[in-house]
């Protein structure tokens, strides 16, 4: 069965410091990885999405099938960066997204 | 405006009561989907639905049911709510973009079951 698993339940970083959060995944086939992010009081958005090779606000995620990593960096954390932060895998079929615990980073002024 | 509603946001019941929770989307997704949010286990797949008529289990499935009579609609439904269905609930739906599914989700309902 696929997982998804962010070993950081929390993460405080000041502002202007690197940060990575940190997701390890086990799956069979092909994964589709994406991050996903929830400000506070708002609701669940994408991020970003392996397969797009892209860099939004800041973030990037390299995939490392060696690894089975998806790791999220960000070399200068901003204080708006706060907030939950999930990894997560979907099926090559397309028909289930599982979700990793979550992080809460902190980014502190 | 694209977007997920669901309704209501915020619910308080007794074990028993059984509740349905609304979820609506006007983006014409094929694919809908369940989830709830516990603190310390993130986000759970409850139920999904590929298409009109179409559903499946997900991870926790126990205690729930689905509809997916239109394809705009997936209400969740709970027949006789426990005090461990306490939980924030998201409904999401996606398109197909590329090969891979973008998710767009709700703002969540509250639910308490005492």
């Amino acid at each position: 069965a696929q997982r998804v698993t962010q070993p950081e339940k929390l993460l405080s970083v000041f502002k202007g410091a690197p940060v990575e959060l940190k997701c390890n995944y086990s799956y069979s086939g092909s994964p589709e990885l994406f991050w996903y992010v929830q400000y506070s009081r708002q609701r669940l958005q994408l991020l970003l999405r392996h397969i797009s090779r892209e860099s939004i606000k800041g973030f990037t995620a390299d995939l490392n099938k060696g690894e089975t990593s998806f790791h999220l960096k960000k070399p200068f954390a901003q204080e708006e960066d706060s907030a939950m932060y999930y990894c997560a895998l979907e099926e090559t079929s397309g028909s289930r997204l599982t979700f990793g615990e979550g992080t809460q980073l902190t980014v502190n002024p | 405006e694209a977007q997920v509603t669901q309704n209501p946001r915020y619910l308080i019941t007794v074990t028993g009561k059984k509740l349905t929770v609304t979820c609506s989307q006007n983006m014409n997704h094929e694919y809908m989907s369940w989830y709830r949010q516990d603190p310390g286990l993130g986000l759970r797949q409850i139920y999904y639905s590929m298409n009109v008529e179409v559903t499946d289990k997900g991870d926790v499935p126990e205690g729930y049911k689905v509809s997916r009579k239109e394809k705009r609609n997936f209400p969740l439904i709970l027949e006789s709510p426990s005090p461990n269905q306490t939980s924030l609930y998201f409904c999401a739906s996606s398109k197909k973009d590329s090969s891979v599914y973008e998710q767009y989700f709700g703002p969540g309902t509250r639910l308490t079951v005492t």
